[in-house]
């Protein structure tokens, strides 16, 4: 069955302090791994697509890293704003649309 | 990119009683899905609205309760019928491309009585 499993499940940093999310997904095939942030009460905003191992997406202070059984959240010297949830969400190569995802990494950024 | 408007934000509703939540993207898209979002799990995909046809449902999701529209492609409509307090959830609207990104709305706050 197609899975998703992220890690931790909350995070607690202090401003500067880096650190990395993790998402474990098992899959029959890959299409795609999404990374989403949600602050509370607004939808899912997207951040990252990866599509195969190996590949690697940055933006200000965040990159995603993707190997053949996970992927990373990278999160370098974090500020207060980057406090949020982040989800992760795969598309597996036989069912196109149907997002699969995980139960997310609560990230609080202390200043 | 897209920006999805979704209304009402929140709302608290009485048992048996139905809700319409609307959803307008400001461009015509290929997608649109209807998810719920229940505290301690995972995104829940209702159904995806197809445009000009019937909804396809999820399992454990039928019309009679969720019914779908989604007349052109750009709204889209999930109405959550003869409420329980058992639909209290956030139902959030998406859309997306071929891409496969999906862009989300602010979502629905819905509470039942």
């Amino acid at each position: 069955e197609d899975q998703v499993t992220q890690s931790p499940e909350a995070l607690r940093l202090q401003e500067g302090e880096s650190s990395s999310l993790n998402c474990s997904y098992t899959v029959s095939g890959l299409r795609g791994l999404f990374w989403y942030r949600q602050d509370p009460g607004k939808g899912p905003e997207f951040l990252f697509t990866l599509y195969s191992a190996g590949e690697e997406k940055e933006k200000e202070r965040l990159k995603a890293t993707l190997t053949k059984k996970e992927s990373f959240l990278h999160i370098t010297a974090p500020k207060p704003e980057d406090s949020a949830t982040y989800l992760c969400a795969v598309i597996n190569a036989g069912n196109n649309r149907k997002l699969i995802w995980g139960l997310g990494t609560s990230l609080a950024v202390n200043p | 990119s897209a920006v999805i408007s979704q209304k009402p934000s929140r709302d608290i509703c009485q048992r048996g009683t139905s809700l319409t939540i609307q959803c307008q993207v400001d461009s015509q898209v290929t997608m649109m899905f209807w998810y719920r979002q229940q505290p301690g799990q995972s995104l829940t995909l209702i159904a995806t609205a197809n445009q000009g046809s019937e909804a396809t449902y999820e399992s454990g999701f039928v019309i009679d309760k969720f019914p779908i529209s989604r007349p052109n492609l750009t709204f889209s409509t999930l109405t959550v019928s003869n409420m329980s307090p058992e639909d209290s959830s956030i139902y959030l609207c998406s859309a997306g491309g071929l891409n496969e990104k999906l862009f989300f709305g602010s979502g629905t706050q819905l509470s039942v009585l």
